[in-house]
């Protein structure tokens, strides 16, 4: 399986500014997805995001709220913009592999 | 809207004390169902893949089964070590979404 590694691995921000998010992979993948895990909930898929292409969002998200970018097959970010206390919570990234999806550590972020 | 229910939310284990967890599923068209092991401030971990009804995987205490409804994760003699959120999740035929249960916190005592 690919070894994933996500920047910053937390961070405290304040309300109404932007994080964005870091993910590297060891290995070229096609496809890569950013999950939100919020407190005591489980995973939702936010977006898919493929190299050369626009990401797609899942009901419920948006591109103005978490762009998302995709230079190439080993890396991609996820920007959460104009925060509020809702979004806080876990940040996964995950790419598909031969099997199944691998994730990397999170980013546990809180918005004060 | 493919979905994953899990049960129970928490499993308090003695060591020793072999137990299972359930995880019940609707799905357009399973392409697989997938076990993961979570540990707090940790991503989810793979466990297993299983593809079709009556297939069953093992990993040394761990054994998950599969029917068309329902996939079950049963863990012999657990040991403290085994402690950890359980998840659950299911990718349809068509489509690379996960879609994942709430999960089951399994707590292990010495």
């Amino acid at each position: 399986s690919a070894v994933i590694s996500q920047k910053p691995s937390r961070d405290i921000c304040q309300r109404g500014t932007s994080l964005t998010i870091q993910c590297q992979v060891d290995s070229q993948v096609t496809m890569m997805f950013w999950y939100r895990q919020q407190p005591g909930q489980s995973l939702t898929l936010i977006a898919t995001a493929n190299q050369g292409s626009e990401a797609t969002y899942e009901s419920g998200f948006v591109i103005d709220k978490f762009p998302i970018s995709r230079p190439n097959l080993t890396f991609s970010t996820l920007t959460v913009s104009n925060m509020s206390p809702e979004d806080s919570s876990i940040y996964l990234c995950s790419v598909e592999g031969q099997e199944t999806q691998y994730f990397g550590p999170g980013t546990r972020l809180l918005v004060l | 809207e493919d979905q994953v229910t899990q049960s129970p939310e928490a499993l308090r284990l003695q060591e020793g004390e072999s137990s299972s967890l359930n995880c019940s599923y609707t799905v357009s068209g399973l392409r697989g169902l997938f076990w993961y092991r979570q540990d707090p401030g940790k991503g989810p971990e793979f466990l297993f893949t299983l593809y079709s009804a009556g297939e069953e995987k093992e990993k040394e205490r761990l054994k998950a089964t599969l029917t068309k409804k329902e996939s079950f994760l049963h863990i012999t003699a657990p040991k403290p070590e085994d402690s950890a959120t359980y998840l659950c999740a299911v990718q349809p035929v068509l489509g690379y979404k996960l879609s994942f249960g709430a999960g089951t916190t399994v707590t292990v005592r010495a």
